[in-house]
């Protein structure tokens, strides 16, 4: 009964470097989406996908790409880090109110540190 | 465009007592709405939503929360807090027919003291 997992924990990066943020989850979800937290501002939307290739723009999209090849997974790629990509992201899954269900399940996040 | 604003960025109360997290929202069409709870270090975990139907709403935890559609809130009540209640509360709201997109308010810290 794993949900939504998202690896890894913790990251430490040097700015300009790039990496992927992975999230996968088992729940057979069409809806994915990826959220920064920021002190006092809540959670934000980068990017969503409505299924297997199909992914568009939330809020704050620049300087992130997404891609969605499987249902299962939805990773997050910062192509150049900047010290304002510091944040903790939070994935999510959803079957959308088709499902019945009508709600987010979010994985346990990743602390990201940009230097 | 949905807005959600929760007007307490903190809120301290002391054990056994009552409390209200406010939460109105903003929105030109009908939406979901919704309480998520966060403990320190975690994601967040679903306390109720609002579909449809009864305005009032029960969660987990002995929670509930009641929808009023003409002052556009969703206010987050428990008669009685325990000290594990402490943690950051989410309101959130999601346009109906698309649970893609959620819009959340910045978060009300709940501090229960002893």
């Amino acid at each position: 009964n794993a949900g939504v997992t998202q690896t890894p924990k913790f990251q430490v990066l040097k700015t300009g470097q790039s990496m992927t943020l992975q999230c996968a989850q088992d729940m057979n979800h069409e809806y994915m989406s990826w959220y920064r937290q920021d002190p006092g501002m809540g959670l934000r939307l980068i990017h969503y996908s409505v299924g297997a290739g199909i992914t568009d723009q939330g809020e704050v999209p620049n300087g992130y790409n997404v891609s969605r090849s499987t249902t299962e997974d939805f990773p997050l790629r910062l192509l150049s880090a900047a010290p304002s990509q510091t944040s903790v992201y939070f994935c999510a899954s959803s079957t959308g109110d088709r499902g019945g269900v009508g709600e987010a399940f979010f994985g346990q996040g990743t602390r990201l540190t940009v230097v | 465009a949905q807005s959600v604003t929760q007007l307490d960025s903190q809120v301290p109360v002391f054990e056994e007592a009552p409390v209200e997290l406010r939460c109105n929202y903003s929105s030109s069409v009908s939406v979901y709405l919704f309480w998520y709870v966060q403990y320190p270090n975690q994601g967040l975990q679903l306390l109720l939503k609002y579909l449809s139907g009864s305005t009032l709403v029960k969660g987990i935890n002995g929670f509930e929360a009641e929808f009023n559609k003409s002052q556009t809130s969703f206010h987050l009540r428990k008669p009685s807090v325990h000290i594990s209640d402490t943690a950051e509360y989410f309101c959130a709201v999601s346009k109906r027919g698309n649970f893609n997109k959620f819009y959340f308010g910045s978060g009300t810290k709940l501090n229960v003291k002893p």
